[in-house]
């Protein structure tokens, strides 16, 4: 089983829509969970961390459950803008590597 | 906020030529960097964690001998590619952490080398 699984996509959703991202992981001790968002030919970039008592951001809302190890994203209101790669990923212990999911490609057509 | 800047930000080398890529932290100093591959439409991988003053460590099927890591300050890492093939030719990604705000730390990316060997 890989360390972190994402929905495959591509999702592929008309402005406006609410759109919604799966991720599970396989270690079951991983301290830390973050959502990425990744351009075409560029770096990652930090979307928002994850906490088990589900946080949001704006449009975004990420939810962590760690009984069945699992990490959701959830985009309201899609824009154009918000077309990318979104990475799912795990941290395993402090100061340890970022583990990278392969991530999902959103594309949000006007 | 904190920068990482990675230089060069793209190259195109023959076959067999050797590749170096620094990567710098702007505004913090990083103990430790990490070396990150990307092939077309795959998952960001770990290739070695870049230890400051040390040895890197790397992970397994990377070769250590092949990319040579050296991380002399605390804010320079550089990774080179030495006899580059075809196969090595892939985006290159570091990152560093800055521990100095106490707060849960935040990892940031440089930008990117894309590497195309010929």
């Amino acid at each position: 089983r890989k360390e972190v699984e994402q929905d495959p996509g591509p999702f592929n959703v008309p402005e406006g829509a609410t759109v919604a991202f799966n991720c599970t992981y396989s270690n079951s001790a991983s301290q830390s969970f973050f959502w990425y968002r990744q351009d075409c030919r560029k770096e990652p970039k930090l979307l928002m961390s994850v906490y088990s008592s589900g946080n949001e951001d704006g449009r975004f809302t990420a939810q962590l459950n760690r009984a069945s190890q699992y990490i959701s994203l959830l985009i309201r209101d899609s824009k154009l803008s918000d077309s990318a790669t979104y990475l799912c990923v795990v941290e395993p212990s402090g100061n340890t590597p970022l583990v990278f999911g392969k991530g999902t490609r959103l594309s949000v057509i006007a | 906020g904190a920068v990482v800047s990675q230089h060069p930000s793209r190259v195109i080398c023959k076959s067999g030529t050797s590749v170096k890529i620094e990567c710098r932290s702007l505004d913090f100093q990083a103990t430790t960097m990490f070396w990150y591959r990307q092939f077309p439409k795959q998952s960001l991988m770990l290739m070695a964690t870049s230890n400051e003053g040390s040895k890197a460590t790397y992970e397994q099927g990377v070769e250590k001998d092949k990319f040579l890591i050296n991380h002399a300050s605390l804010t320079l890492s550089t990774l080179t590619v030495t006899s580059a093939h075809p196969e090595d030719s892939s985006f290159y990604i570091c990152s560093a952490r800055d521990w100095s705000g106490g707060a849960q730390e935040t990892q940031y990316f440089g930008p990117g080398t894309r590497l195309l060997v010929l």
